[in-house]
């Protein structure tokens, strides 16, 4: 059974940076044909795709435009995990962030972490 | 991007209501859609994958149909714990998008 679970601070200052972790159970994150996703929720955003990571031969990444140059998402194979890590960060990326797996079947989202609420506030 | 919407936004129904929530893309996406529930304070969960496949544990009072642009997910009999947030979600192409949700409550 495929269990992802979150981790992180949920108060984060104007202009740092945001992190969390998504640690993996019951699959490895260098599994092929799984994709592993970090989306956020907001009431002014709704659910907003914030990007992915996967391995196929070798590691890929994709992000989505609005945050492509603030985001990074890495895999961490040693420790089973991956990660979120959002800089320069405003009142706005104040959100409910969750960690997804993907699979190959239809790229639909079927393992969720728990959610992290983040908080940007000095 | 695929921009997705969902009518209605929001309805009110009874336990025993036969419910439908559709979901249109600015473009078409073949059978990319998925479906999740979401309840206060918690994760969405995936009931319907390929637009019509049923995920594995969902009731089978749920279904799903459509290709292309236009879907629906429909309840055949609202149970008590099927009041909630219902989302659609593209696969087709990346950025991946969400419907905006309807809620469904009593």
């Amino acid at each position: 059974q495929v269990q992802l679970q979150q981790s992180g601070p949920g108060l984060v200052k104007p202009s740092h940076t945001l992190s969390l972790t998504c640690a993996i159970s019951g699959v490895s994150v260098s599994s092929h044909g799984a994709a592993w996703n970090w989306i956020r929720q907001s009431p002014s955003r709704g659910l907003e795709w914030l990007g992915r990571t996967y391995y196929m031969s070798k590691w890929y990444s994709d992000y989505a435009v609005s945050v492509r140059s603030r985001i990074t998402i890495n895999p961490d194979t040693s420790r089973n995990q991956f990660s979120l890590h959002l800089n320069s960060v405003t009142p706005e990326d104040t959100a409910v962030y969750y960690c997804t797996r993907a699979g190959s079947r239809n790229y639909d989202f079927d393992y969720w972490g728990q959610g992290t609420l983040v908080t940007v506030s000095s | 991007d695929i921009q997705m919407t969902q009518s209605p936004s929001s309805l009110s129904a009874s336990v025993g209501d036969r419910v439908t929530i559709t979901c249109r893309t600015t473009q078409s996406i073949n059978s990319f859609l998925n479906w999740y529930q979401q309840k206060p304070g918690k994760a969405p969960k995936l009931l319907i994958y390929s637009a019509s496949s049923l995920q594995g544990g969902v009731p089978s009072r749920f279904s799903a149909s459509g290709s292309g642009t236009d879907f629906t997910l429909t309840v055949s009999s609202l149970q008590p714990e099927d009041f909630a947030t219902y989302y659609c979600q593209q696969s087709y192409s990346i950025p991946l998008t969400f419907g905006p949700g309807t809620k469904v409550d009593v």
